[in-house]
């Protein structure tokens, strides 16, 4: 059974803070990672994908990839209000299978 | 460009009603999602697609759901007799090539069975 968790909040920030959101997963042989963004109500949305080891940034947005200790985590710099939002990650394994999602974390930023 | 369009987006039925879920893809796209979300289990897929053939259907619940793909454009999920447990937000999602390439979610579907 691949598992991917995830705190699920809810993460509260200061506007103008660094959020992390973090996201572990079980199965090593992992090579695809996604972070998908959930507005209540809303559809996810694709926000970030990395595959290799180490950072992948993206204006205020930068994805870090461990695959040693099997995490992944997003860093959303400057937060704003209109980030607050559920954060679903998502993980794949090599070859033409199909990511499973965790159940996402919650974030907050307040004014 | 069009995204991917879902119909309809709010369904209310009662116990042992049919319900058919429909959705579109992108043009151009040759891989299809069928995700159920709810607050206890959160996102899960039910069914993936790739050129009109189911590949992994293992997260269909039971017998009473069925999804068919009639063309490279076009899916519906069927729930037959529906069950309240089955209420959720019924998601369907399509990406070009593999499943690891970004996957483009619809508005979503609310089904409410009473």
């Amino acid at each position: 059974q691949k598992e991917v968790e995830q705190n699920s909040g809810p993460l509260s920030v200061p506007e103008g803070a660094i959020a992390s959101l973090n996201c572990t997963y079980s199965d090593r042989g992992s090579q695809s990672f996604f972070w998908y963004r959930q507005y209540s109500g809303k559809s996810p949305e694709l926000i970030m994908s990395i595959y290799s080891n180490g950072d992948k940034e993206d204006g205020r947005f930068t994805a870090q990839l461990n695959k040693a200790s099997q995490y992944v985590s997003l860093l959303i710099r400057d937060s704003q209000p209109s980030d607050s939002a559920t954060y679903l990650c998502a993980v794949a394994p090599g070859g033409s299978y199909i990511p499973t999602f965790g159940r996402g974390t919650s974030l907050i930023v307040h004014p | 460009d069009a995204g991917v369009i879902q119909s309809p987006r709010h369904e209310v039925t009662e116990m042992g009603q049919e319900v058919t879920l429909r959705c579109k893809l992108i043009s151009g796209h040759n891989s299809l999602f069928w995700y159920r979300q709810t607050m206890m289990r959160g996102l899960e897929l039910l069914i993936y697609f790739n050129n009109n053939v189911p590949i992994d259907d293992s997260g269909m619940p039971e017998d009473r759901f069925s999804a068919k793909m009639p063309n490279a454009s076009f899916s519906t999920l069927k729930i037959q007799p529906s069950e309240p447990r089955d209420s959720a937000v019924y998601f369907c999602a399509s990406s070009k090539g593999t499943p690891q390439e970004t996957q483009y979610f619809g508005p979503g579907t609310r089904l409410l069975v009473l």
